[in-house]
């Protein structure tokens, strides 16, 4: 069975710097690795994901992640926060043919 | 191009009684999957729908079930509603034919569900 783990439940930046949050997963077979970010009283915007190829992956936003097999790892980064980035962000896991796991979320908040 | 619809936005519902949540997948999308949203959590699984039959089911109680209609969209019901009942519970659709419907899932607005 494939698990997600978010390390931080609540990051702050300031506005204009870095943003990196911590995604780890544990999958028995090669996953599919995906980023979602959900606004208050929204549903869930895929931000990114990577299924083969290339480890680095870029989205929208000016958001990026990169897969790291050996560290079990997808973690997302912006070199540049904005306050509009202020949202749950969600990582998730799947395999072909299975449900999305999720993990629990870390809350970003942009400090003007 | 509509998105994944979700009906009825809100809801309020007393304990012991039952509700039904709606959902219309992406155009394109045959595959209709019902995730839960507690407050501060992470989004959990309760089934997957294709071809008008459940394919797979997270651990979820009997409470829950659900349809697929020949136009693809779907209905979530849950009965003898319990106050850990409320939650947000989220749609996602995708294409179970290119994919085997896991490589991307276009999810709704959600329906907010409060059991009092």
């Amino acid at each position: 069975a494939q698990s997600v783990t978010q390390l931080g439940s609540h990051v702050s930046v300031s506005e204009g710097a870095l943003v990196l949050l911590r995604c780890n997963y544990s999958s028995s077979v090669p996953p599919y690795l995906f980023w979602y970010v959900q606004y208050p009283n929204q549903g869930l915007q895929l931000l990114l994901k990577y299924t083969t190829g290339a480890t680095l992956v870029k989205g929208i936003n000016g958001f990026e992640a990169e897969f790291k097999k050996s560290e079990t790892s997808f973690h997302l980064t912006k070199p540049s926060a904005h306050m509009s980035d202020a949202a749950e962000y969600f990582c998730a896991v799947t395999i072909r043919g299975q449900n999305f796991v999720f993990g629990p979320g870390t809350r970003l908040s942009v400090l003007p | 191009d509509a998105g994944v619809t979700q009906s009825p936005t809100h809801l309020i519902k007393t304990r012991g009684q039952q509700v039904t949540l709606r959902c219309s997948p992406k155009s394109g999308h045959d595959t209709v999957s019902w995730y839960q949203q507690a407050l501060g959590q992470g989004p959990q699984f309760i089934f997957q729908y294709y071809e008008e039959e459940e394919r797979q089911r997270g651990n979820f109680p009997d409470r829950f079930s659900g349809h697929q209609f020949p136009n693809y969209s779907s209905e979530l019901n849950v009965n003898a509603l319990l106050l850990g009942d409320s939650a947000l519970y989220l749609c996602a659709s995708s294409s179970w034919g290119t994919s085997l419907g896991s490589t991307e899932a276009f999810f709704g607005q959600g329906t907010r569900l409060t059991v009092v």
